[in-house]
């Protein structure tokens, strides 16, 4: 059973620029939840889709965006890129996203802006 | 505010001991708990999990426990292998009818000596 996929895998961009990550759940998994990992502050959640709709979001910027789609592939978008937002970026689904189900994570893209 | 702590940032065990990893928690409304272990360059990989109607769920060489009145988890790894030295991050959720998302600790980095 395939896990949860996410490309690209590394990433390099300039300050300013955009960029677009990419998560396909576990077949099956109608929930993705995406986080950053930095050094200093963890994992920390970014948001979380269920059924193509925004049902959580963590406390970022506006920058910050993503979308599901119907067959539950999700993007994560962050435009003006600026140096903080070098990290590594996961994306972690569950079958319905209910509170007693573990979710499952990918390999993560790493970003590093110059 | 960090609602889950992982106090100790490292821990170094012979092979064939006991790793006992910590976690505190703040939120009296968590009560889902898991635990995670990243290696580098991989995404978090669930362990085990726990409810807060219970006090202990085992799986093989792990054994979660959780004191609730003291807002305390604990993951025991028996016996302790080479294989098992990663990252491990401590998560909890809140209760509800839909869903939260996962807060995590900053991570334990167990280094387990042949």
């Amino acid at each position: 059973k395939a896990g949860v996929t996410q490309t690209p895998r590394y990433l390099i961009k300039t300050r300013g620029q955009q960029v677009t990550l990419s998560c396909s759940p576990i077949s099956g998994h109608r929930s993705v939840s995406w986080y950053q990992q930095t050094p200093g502050q963890g994992l920390q959640f970014l948001f979380e889709y269920f059924s193509e709709t925004q049902r959580n979001k963590g406390n970022f910027p506006g920058r910050f965006s993503g979308r599901q789609f119907s067959n539950s592939r999700s993007e994560m978008n962050v435009s003006t890129l600026e140096l903080g937002d070098s990290a590594l970026y996961l994306c972690a689904s569950s079958l319905r996203g209910l509170s007693n189900q573990p979710q499952h994570f990918g390999d993560g893209t790493r970003l590093s802006i110059l | 505010d960090q609602q889950v702590k992982q106090n100790s940032p490292s821990l170094s065990v012979q092979e064939g001991r006991i790793s006992i990893l910590n976690c505190d928690y703040t939120n009296s409304m968590f009560d889902y708990f898991l635990w995670y272990k990243k290696y580098p360059a991989e995404g978090p990989t669930f362990l085990i999990s726990i409810s807060s109607i219970k006090d202990k769920n085992e799986d093989g060489r792990f054994t979660v426990f959780l004191n609730k009145s003291a807002k305390h988890l604990s993951l025991h790894i028996v016996p302790s292998q080479p294989g098992d030295s990663a990252v491990y991050f401590c998560a909890a959720r809140e209760r509800n009818s839909g869903n939260t998302p996962l807060v995590f600790g900053k991570g334990t980095r167990l280094s387990v000596i042949a």
